[in-house]
């Protein structure tokens, strides 16, 4: 059964860091990797999206890294904004088409 | 890019009652569409899997005759809860995706269901 972990749970960070959210899954066997942007009471922004064959991919200050073989992803988020507070969320997708969710990284960006 | 609605956003009711919340893939064709639940400070829970015009598929533990689930056309799902209570109160997100397994799913805003 294919579980997916986040780490940390919470982050808080000053303003202009650059950061790393870490996601590890324990089932190679995907279609690929999302990571997802919920704020408080909101639905899911999706943020970046690997398939099983990449490597990485970038989105102005986000790459997200995918290690298949590992079963790691990580998302690094390069100077900080207090605007990127909110809940990350890393999902895989299983050969079946279900997505399966991590349980989140909540980050908060201080000014 | 792609729009997943949901409505309503928030409903209030009454325990032993049932409520509709639906879910519609604005500028696409949805063959397949998911229901998942979030309950405060948890991650997404997927509740079903619903197919354009054949039956909801149920993840173990959740109850398909609480949780009816209808995909009666390509761009409408719809999820009711039977005679609600407070327990059900919750966070319900829909899902679309137009055919493949390794497409992208779009999600909806969520509806806020509360009980009382």
């Amino acid at each position: 059964k294919q579980e997916v972990t986040q780490i940390p749970a919470a982050l808080s960070v000053p303003e202009g860091e650059n950061l790393v959210l870490n996601c590890s899954f324990t089932d190679s066997a995907i279609y690929n990797l999302q990571w997802f942007r919920q704020d408080p009471g909101k639905g899911l922004t999706s943020l970046l999206l690997i398939q099983s064959s990449q490597r990485e991919q970038t989105s102005g200050r986000l790459n997200a890294s995918l290690d298949k073989s590992s079963g790691r992803s990580t998302l690094y988020i390069a100077a900080s904004q207090p605007g990127d507070s909110a809940t990350y969320l890393c999902a895989v997708t299983s050969n079946t088409g279900k997505l399966i969710f991590g349980q989140g990284t909540t980050l908060q960006v201080k000014p | 890019g792609a729009v997943v609605s949901q409505h309503p956003s928030r409903v209030i009711c009454k325990s032993g009652t049932s409520v509709k919340i639906e879910c519609r893939s604005l500028d696409f064709q949805a063959t397949t569409m998911f229901w998942y639940r979030q309950f405060p400070k948890q991650s997404l829970m997927l509740m079903a899997t619903s197919n354009e015009g054949s039956k909801a598929t149920y993840e173990q533990g959740v109850e398909k005759d609480k949780f009816l689930i209808n995909h009666a056309s390509l761009t409408l799902s719809t999820l009711t809860v039977t005679s609600a209570h407070p327990e059900d109160s919750s966070f319900y997100i829909c899902s679309a995706r137009q055919r493949l397994v390794g497409e992208t799913q779009y999600f909806g805003p969520g509806t806020r269901l509360l009980v009382l």
